[in-house]
């Protein structure tokens, strides 16, 4: 499976401002997610980070909240915009390696908003 | 789109004996269901999955079987030792690599 890292592993932002969290992978794969899961819950899926076009986000999740990029095949960002305390959550990029469907996860960025 | 449940929300076994938790999906269409484990501050963590072709899956002490006719499948843990205390969870995907998680299911391994 791949190696998988985010930066930061955990910040303390004040509301309005915004984080950009980047995702970085060993090796090149077709797929990289973006997930967030709130303190003692499940993990729901923002969106798909496509590379060379836009992300595909799910029911909930828009671009001006949560922009991401994705330059090549190993590397992606997810940006948390105008953060409110309600986006104090863990964010975690997984990529999808191998067989289909198959995703590793990386370790999480711990996001507080004050 | 795809609903996920999982039973129980939590789970206590004495250390040795097996643990077993079952996940029930809505979309006939799914075709792939990974179970990932938790650790408490950790990244989830793939630790056996299994396609529509198949019916069980084996590895070690973990194993899933799949129930297409009613739609469900079951992780599996056999001679449980402290450090399969975690929160597992189910997911689901119809092959479009979106995958659709469960509540997860806190097990607790008494020593």
């Amino acid at each position: 499976s791949a190696v998988i890292s985010q930066k930061p592993s955990r910040d303390i932002c004040q509301r309005g401002t915004s984080l950009t969290i980047q995702c970085q992978v060993d090796s090149q794969v077709t797929m990289m997610f973006w997930y967030r899961q709130q303190p003692g819950q499940s993990l729901t899926l923002i969106a798909t980070a496509n590379q060379g076009s836009e992300a595909t986000y799910e029911s909930g999740f828009v671009i001006d909240k949560f922009p991401i990029s994705r330059p090549n095949l190993t590397f992606s960002t997810l940006t948390v915009s105008n953060m409110s305390p309600e986006d104090s959550s863990i964010y975690l990029c997984s990529a999808g390696t191998g067989a289909a469907d198959t995703q590793y996860f990386g370790p999480g960025t711990r996001l507080t908003v004050l | 789109g795809e609903n996920v449940e999982q039973h129980p929300s939590t789970l206590s076994v004495q250390e040795g004996d097996s643990a077993v938790i079952k996940c029930t999906y809505s979309d006939s269409a799914s075709n792939y269901f990974p179970w990932y484990k938790q650790e408490l501050g950790k990244r989830p963590q793939l630790i056996i999955d299994i396609r529509s072709n198949v019916g069980e899956k084996k590895d070690q002490r973990i194993a899933v079987t799949l129930n297409k006719t009613a739609k469900h499948f079951s992780l599996h843990i056999t001679e449980t030792q402290p450090e399969d205390s975690a929160v597992y969870f189910c997911a689901a995907s119809k092959g479009n690599n979106r995958l659709a998680f469960g509540k997860g299911n806190q097990v607790v391994v008494i020593p």
